[in-house]
């Protein structure tokens, strides 16, 4: 258990779909990361939020929609996806203290398929 | 721009004997550099990591060395061992993120 909890582990929806992955984390660290891990590109940064602002789109779809309502709690809301997005949907959070940087606590992740 | 290349990306060895795995990064600024390892079905795991201003660490039987001025950073496993099979990532540190390499499959056959 390492502090961050996301939710559903596995997630089949339709390209026509609508569903969000959640993720909550119990450690009191100000930032959170939304990362996706498929064969071809492994842990690709999606977004970060540091003190619930996102800081960081890496270039993102727009059918992948990031939302931060608090701290602990980060959302990833998914909106007609294509197939090549089926990948492991990975949450992490660490403590941002200037420029230095601590430990990422990673989530189990969220295996989604889209058919 | 922002890049951590990693390798191999993928390294057998036989029980007991030592693996390495090398990273290099593009941005000087980075001063934070962790590895994480991760096992089937979970999250990636930190095992070791490694600051600018310490040019080696070392945690058992792992082991982690940061060459600043050519960017490069390994890990060391010593006496592997076969629950040290997994996949390991090295990241580097840029501003309030990780960029981590694309890991190394490492398999330790009894």
């Amino acid at each position: 258990e390492t502090g961050v909890t996301q939710t559903p582990r596995h997630l089949v929806m339709g390209m026509t779909n609508k569903k969000s992955l959640k993720c909550e984390q119990h450690l009191g660290h100000n930032a959170m990361y939304w990362y996706k891990q498929s064969a071809k590109k492994p842990l690709e940064l999606m977004f970060v939020y540091n003190f619930k602002e996102q800081t960081e789109n890496n270039s993102v779809p727009s059918r992948f929609s990031p939302e931060c309502p608090n701290s602990s709690h980060l959302f990833l809301h998914l909106h007609t996806l294509q197939p090549e997005d089926s990948a492991l949907y990975l949450c992490a959070s660490s403590q941002i203290s200037g420029t230095a940087n601590t430990e990422a606590f990673f989530g189990q992740g969220t295996r989604l398929t889209v058919v | 721009g922002e890049n951590v290349e990693q390798h191999p990306s993928t390294l057998s060895v036989q029980e007991g004997d030592s693996a390495v795995i090398k990273c290099t990064y593009s941005d000087s600024a980075s001063n934070y550099f962790p590895w994480y390892k991760q096992e089937l079905g979970k999250g990636p795991q930190l095992i070791i990591d490694i600051r600018s201003n310490v040019g080696e660490k070392k945690d058992q039987r792992i082991a982690v060395t940061l060459n600043k001025t050519a960017k490069h950073f390994s890990l060391h496993i010593t006496e592997t061992q076969p629950e040290d099979s997994a996949v390991y990532f090295c990241a580097a540190s840029y501003g309030d993120k990780l960029i981590f390499g694309t890991g190394t499959r490492l398999q330790v056959f009894p």
